[in-house]
């Protein structure tokens, strides 16, 4: 079936640095996204999301770009901060919210001193 | 901001008995809800859609009979694991939609269930 998935499971970065996470997903019909933080024993936590009317949104020290052509986005942090340690997750829906989100498989960043 | 409430946090249980997770929109309605499961260092994987006042629909592979799912409020879903087994060990965590916020996605702090 359709499905959404990241290219790396684990990501080390230096404080300081720039991260940048990858998700592909292959679901043409998906037109809204959303990436999510999700720290050890908690629930996801929202951190950006973009439409598909849009190729990049910025946020607080993040981005996501998104690239219809090749079904792909990715989420940009900068100045990657300890804090940033946890697992990211890209998520999918066909419609602008109110149904079901597809989730990718994540990446566990992991921000060393 | 828009906060769902999952309670329990934690739960130990034998096998063979059921056990309520109960999620709460606190400040907002809920049409609907999602509940997820996910294994330790596995993504997040959807088990079902409940809309308030109406049955659940159930992912392809979710036993609707052992998860039983009731949404008989707007602010108020229960996931019931019955006779439970160890495979069924997991974290599970559930979503309320609220149109007011950004994504609309507002998530619960999860429920860890341990059956031994």
């Amino acid at each position: 079936g359709e499905s959404v998935g990241l290219h790396l499971p684990t990501l080390s970065v230096q404080e300081g640095d720039n991260s940048i996470i990858n998700c592909a997903y292959s679901n043409s019909a998906s037109d809204y996204f959303i990436w999510y933080k999700q720290e050890s024993g908690k629930g996801p936590q929202f951190i950006i999301d973009i439409r598909s009317n849009m190729d990049k949104r910025q946020g607080q020290r993040v981005t996501v770009l998104l690239n219809k052509t090749v079904k792909h986005l990715s989420l940009q942090i900068a100045a990657t901060q300890p804090g940033d340690s946890a697992v990211y997750f890209c998520a999918e829906t066909s419609t602008g919210g109110g149904n079901k989100l597809t989730f990718g498989t994540g990446t566990q960043l992991k921000v060393e001193l | 901001g828009a906060v769902v409430s999952q309670h329990p946090s934690r739960v130990i249980c034998k096998s063979g008995t059921s056990v309520k997770i109960e999620c709460r929109s606190l400040d907002f309605q809920a049409t609907t809800m999602f509940w997820y499961r996910q294994f330790p260092k596995q993504s997040l994987m959807l088990m079902a859609t409940s809309n308030e006042g109406s049955k659940a629909t159930y992912e392809q592979g979710v036993e609707k009979d052992k998860f039983l799912i009731n949404h008989a409020s707007l602010t108020l879903s229960t996931l019931t694991v019955t006779s439970a087994h160890p495979e069924d060990s997991s974290f599970y965590i559930c979503s309320a939609v609220d149109r007011g916020v950004s994504d609309g996605y507002t998530f619960g702090s999860g429920t860890r269930l341990t059956v031994v």
